[in-house]
């Protein structure tokens, strides 16, 4: 059964950078048929994508945040990461990373997400 | 950028039918698919590519789509599906997009 797990900072500094890991367990992140995801919720509010990568290393990101994202794989860890520079108190969220799809992007496996704080 | 427009609520009596609704420029060209999240939880998949169930999902769900909308249907309304629901798809020009999500209250 696969599983994925985030860790990472619960809390983290304004204008600092966000950084976060996803451990896949229960298969492998080089399979050609999905894509793997991060996606946010501030509280109160609905789902935002962040972005995705392949295992080749292409990414997709949102072209809200493009500008602060990076996404990078490590295939000999099984694990996907994330970074967001900057950050504001608008950064404040619970972060999941999510196995896609690869054709029309489905969200079909999900971790149970991390709540991020930005304060000083 | 591609938009998807969902209802913010939609109250049901148990038993009854739920209707959820997901409207976007020519949505019926898109697959759909929709989550189910319950409080403190992460989403669930209930649909994908319009009308398909994952493994799990009750009968009671189903999808569809055409023209400039998506519906999820919940026949049978218990109170354990009392949720936010979102719609999503993958559009060639602004990758994954959410619908804003809808509250599903049960009476």
């Amino acid at each position: 059964q696969l599983q994925l797990q985030e860790s990472g900072p619960g809390l983290v500094k304004p204008s600092e950078t966000l950084s976060l890991t996803c451990t896949v367990s229960g298969g492998s992140i080089s399979s050609s048929s999905y894509y793997w995801g991060w996606i946010r919720q501030p509280p109160g509010k609905g789902l935002e994508w962040i972005g995705s990568i392949y295992y080749s290393g292409s990414t997709y990101y949102n072209p809200s945040l493009k500008s602060r994202v990076t996404i990078s794989v490590d295939t000999s860890k099984n694990q996907f990461s994330l970074k967001l520079s900057s950050v504001t108190a608008a950064d404040t969220a619970v972060y999941y990373c999510a196995r896609l799809e690869g054709s029309t992007r489905y969200m079909d496996v999900w971790g149970k997400g991390t709540t991020v704080t930005v304060s000083s | 950028s591609y938009v998807l427009t969902q209802p913010p609520s939609v109250s049901v009596a148990p038993g009854k039918t739920a209707r959820i609704t997901c409207g976007g420029n020519n949505i019926g060209s898109k697959s759909v698919h929709w989550y189910q999240q319950k409080p403190g939880q992460a989403p669930v998949l209930v649909i994908y590519y319009d009308s398909d169930r994952p493994s799990g999902i009750p009968e009671r769900f189903s999808g569809s789509n055409s023209g400039n909308t998506a519906t999820l249907t919940i026949s049978r309304v218990e109170a354990g599906d009392e949720a936010d629901y979102y719609c999503q798809v993958w559009d060639s020009s602004s990758d994954v997009v959410f619908g804003g999500g809808t509250k599903l209250t049960v009476l």
